[in-house]
């Protein structure tokens, strides 16, 4: 069964902490890890994205880490903003040209304390 | 702003009703897929359209169809609806090529069954 498991499930961090979201999956075939952010009563907004032929990609103060042999890929906020307060969720999506769709974790609401 | 627009943004329908959302994707973007987010949950994948057939699909029964036209518009249609179908329905429209490219969501329709 195609399962992302995403943890965790709320985060409360300081102003100018560092926030760490981590997701596992099972299914080899996933090839894409996106991460959205998501406010209340928005869409997702696409923060950053990884393939498993690299370990890190960062983006502004986002950063995603890739083990691919744990099958783990977490999510780093740097100097968190009250403004980052939101809900992230990870995603994974197949290389069956898309057509899978994509595969969500159950989201991290994060709250940036200021 | 992501160019994905959805319609209505909120509707409420009665149980055993259909139900008939709207999506314009991203300008270019010849791919368009449907997801639903109930409450504090992950979206979770519905189903996807490519040169306006179906390619692929998600745990959804068959009273969730759809349609792509020509233009790369699309519908989600929902029939006999049960009242665990309230949730956010988001469009996301990607340019078909390969499993990484991006996907853009429009701010989804929420519809309420009672």
């Amino acid at each position: 069964q195609q399962q992302v498991k995403q943890s965790p499930q709320s985060l409360i961090v300081q102003k100018g902490g560092i926030s760490i979201i981590n997701c596992a999956y099972e299914n080899t075939a996933f090839d894409y890890f996106p991460w959205y952010q998501q406010f209340p009563g928005k869409g997702p907004a696409l923060l950053i994205a990884i393939r498993p032929d690299v370990s890190e990609k960062k983006e502004g103060r986002f950063t995603i880490s890739f083990n691919k042999s744990a099958k783990q890929f977490s999510l780093h906020i740097m100097d968190s903003q009250p403004g980052d307060s939101a809900t992230y969720f990870c995603a994974a999506r197949g290389s069956g040209g898309g057509a899978d769709g994509l595969t969500f974790g159950k989201g991290t609401h994060l709250i940036i304390q200021p | 702003e992501t160019g994905v627009t959805q319609s209505p943004t909120h509707l409420i329908k009665t149980r055993g009703q259909q139900v008939t959302l709207r999506c314009s994707s991203q300008s270019g973007h010849n791919t368009v897929s449907w997801y639903q987010q109930a409450l504090g949950q992950g979206p979770q994948f519905i189903f996807q359209y490519y040169r306006e057939e179906e390619n692929g699909r998600g745990n959804f029964p068959p009273r969730f169809s759809g349609l792509q036209f020509p233009n790369y518009s699309s519908e989600l249609n929902v029939n006999a609806l049960e009242l665990d179908d309230s949730a956010l329905y988001l469009c996301a429209s990607s340019l078909a090529g390969n499993s990484g490219n991006t996907i853009y969501f429009g701010e989804g329709s929420w519809l309420t069954v009672v």
